[in-house]
Order: structure tokens, then sequence, then C-alpha cells
């Protein structure tokens, strides 16, 4: 079974460009999360999906960023314009429906570099 | 959320036993504790969970105080490829994962 995959691995932006990132999580998983970590900091929770509908956005920093879930798929994680501290690592996962208190699947992440 | 505690670092060595703590006094009654850990240049990845009882899998044991408000993962043979962060995170109803500082294991041959 292939696991949660991102795209791309790795980014370098300039400060006000737009950058797109991809999530594809396990087939068949209904729960899909984003998170990131930012320099020096901790893995911080960005928001949640059930299929395409977004559960729970709390951990969104701003209205730059714009997540969007079309068809209960994959993800996409939009920064426009991105700032500076937008740099970190961007990790997304997914679960099972019936296992969303339990374990969640993390891919390798995106690191986002703005300068 | 439940407030964690971790120690910052431990130090084992390969093929002994390692115990790892976390003190969540603040843990809600119906919040599952749940631990993780992020190897070097991956995401994190599930290792083991529990609600009361002590639980063990291929990877780990977890010894849950009675009153809850600690717990112990342990690692009965340590091998290199265990050196990580580790990261307990109690967990309820929210879904979403609350990441501490985690615990950073090394693992000296």
């Amino acid at each position: 079974e292939a696991g949660v995959t991102q795209f791309p691995s790795h980014s370098v932006i300039e400060k006000g460009q737009t950058v797109t990132l991809r999530c594809d999580p396990i087939s068949g998983h209904d729960n899909l999360y984003w998170y990131r970590r930012v320099m020096g900091k901790e893995i911080k929770f960005l928001l949640h999906f059930v299929k395409e509908s977004k559960q729970d956005e709390s951990g969104m920093p701003n209205n730059r960023f714009l997540a969007e879930r079309t068809g209960g798929t994959y993800s996409t994680l939009k920064v426009q314009p991105a700032e500076l501290e937008d740099s970190g690592v961007y990790f997304c996962a997914s679960s099972p429906w019936d296992r969303a208190y339990y374990e969640q699947y993390f891919g390798p992440g995106t690191r986002l570099t703005v300068t | 959320d439940a407030k964690t505690t971790q120690p910052n670092s431990m130090e084992s060595n390969e093929e002994e036993p390692v115990h790892l703590p976390c003190n969540h006094s603040t843990i809600s009654g119906t919040d599952y504790i749940h631990w993780y850990r992020q190897l070097p240049s991956q995401g994190p990845e599930y290792v083991i969970h529990g609600l009361t009882s002590n639980v063990n899998n291929r990877m780990a044991s977890l010894a849950i105080a009675e009153d809850r408000k600690s717990s112990t993962l342990i690692l009965h043979r340590a091998t290199l490829r265990d050196a990580a962060v580790y990261y307990c995170i109690p967990t309820g109803g929210a879904q979403k994962l609350v990441f501490g500082q985690g615990t950073r294991l090394t693992i000296n041959p």
C-alpha cells in the first residue's frame, strides 16, 4: 500500500510569489490533515478535511493560506503571497474514517523556503 | 488540549531497553494517549496509543499510570534506527495532534 505522498519535496520561492503544495493521502482515507513546522518551533496543526469538507481549520495562520480537497482525494495548500515567516516544513497526514482517533499516517513533508 | 512534559533528551545504548516518560497531569478522562516519533528528515510516525490499560505492539509498549497523569513508552531493545524525537500526545475528540517539544532519543552503538 502506497503511503502519503507530498509534492514537491522542496520549494524555494521569493517573497510575494505563490506556491502550491500537494498531498496525496493513502487511498480510501477520508481524513486528511495539514501540519507545519517553522524554524525552531513545534509541529503545528493547520487544518483537517473529512472527505472534501473542512472539519477544522482553526490552525490556519491567515487568509494567505488556502486549502482545498476537491473530490475528497488529493489536497492542495496554496500560499499567496508567500512571506518569509512561511518558511518551514509542511506535513500532510491521513487516516481512515473509523480510525481518526488513533493513528495518522504522515507524508515526508514539503520543505518551503521563502527568500 | 492537555499539557505534556517530557525530558528534552535521553541517551541509551543499542540493544538496551529505553523508558521514555511523559507527564500529562491535565489529561481529560476521554483522551487517548498517543506516542509518535519523528526520524531525521521524515514525517512523524505513529508508535502506539492507549487509554487506561498498558498496551503492547510490535514497536513498543506503553505503560499508563493508574491515575492516567503520566505514561511511559518502552522500547525493549533499542536499535540505531530508534534514534528519533518522541512525542507524547493526549488526544480527544478534536482529532488534531498537538505536538510538544518531544524527547530527542540518541542511541549509542
